[in-house]
């Protein structure tokens, strides 16, 4: 059974430090996405990563994925009050091609 | 490009009445069709999927059901709201099975009283 796990599930940071959260997942998958959502809002999509080495990066965000870990990474460079929101990664379930979905980590940046 | 809508935003229903939640997709044809609810401060769990016209699969048992009439639309319903059905409800389209890159609607807040 496909399980994927996020951590932090709460994160609180200062503007302008980096930081990473992490996504593992227990087996072997093709794609894996990356969500934000706002507070009362509904998701967007930020990242899809298909294959291992993928790197994705769109302004101060970075994702990358590592299959054979079983690991995506999205790291956040000089964090500002904007990224504040929860972030979800999701990993396809191979045969169904459903999403799974990690718990999501709130990420609060402090000015 | 394709769009997704999803009404009514909020609601408000008393224990033990009927639901309907509606979500269509336009800018596309034949698309994968979800459902998915989000209790507060948790992660999203996945209820009803469709691939097809009146194909539904059910990920959760529950007193929920799901309808898909038409190509581009898909209904959640409920013949009896539970306290317990209360959540944000989203639905998402995806292009296809293999590419499954869902984009969502703006969701529905729903609370039982």
């Amino acid at each position: 059974e496909l399980k994927v796990e996020q951590n932090p599930l709460f994160l609180s940071m200062q503007e302008g430090k980096n930081y990473t959260i992490y996504c593992n997942y227990s087996t072997t998958s093709d794609r894996l996405y990356w969500y934000r959502q706002d507070p009362g809002k509904s998701l967007e999509s930020l990242f899809v990563l298909l294959s291992n080495g993928a790197v994705k990066q769109e302004g101060r965000l970075m994702a990358s994925l590592d299959t054979k870990a079983r690991l995506s990474t999205l790291h956040i460079t000089a964090a500002v009050h904007d990224l504040s929101a929860t972030y979800f990664c999701a990993v396809e379930k191979r045969g169904n091609y459903q999403l799974i979905w990690g718990a999501g980590t709130k990420l609060i940046i402090k000015p | 490009s394709q769009t997704i809508h999803q009404w009514p935003a909020t609601l408000v229903q008393p224990v033990g009445s009927p639901l309907s939640l509606e979500c269509t997709v336009e800018g596309t044809s034949n698309p994968n069709l979800y459902w998915y609810r989000q209790a507060a401060g948790r992660g999203l769990q996945l209820l009803f999927y469709s691939v097809g016209i009146g194909q539904i699969s059910s990920e959760v048992p529950q007193n929920l059901s799901a309808s898909r009439p038409q190509d581009r639309q898909f209904i959640l319903s409920s013949k009896k709201l539970l306290l317990s059905d209360s959540g944000f409800y989203l639905c998402a389209w995806s292009v296809s099975s293999l590419n499954t890159e869902a984009f969502f609607g703006q969701g529905t807040r729903l609370t039982v009283v």
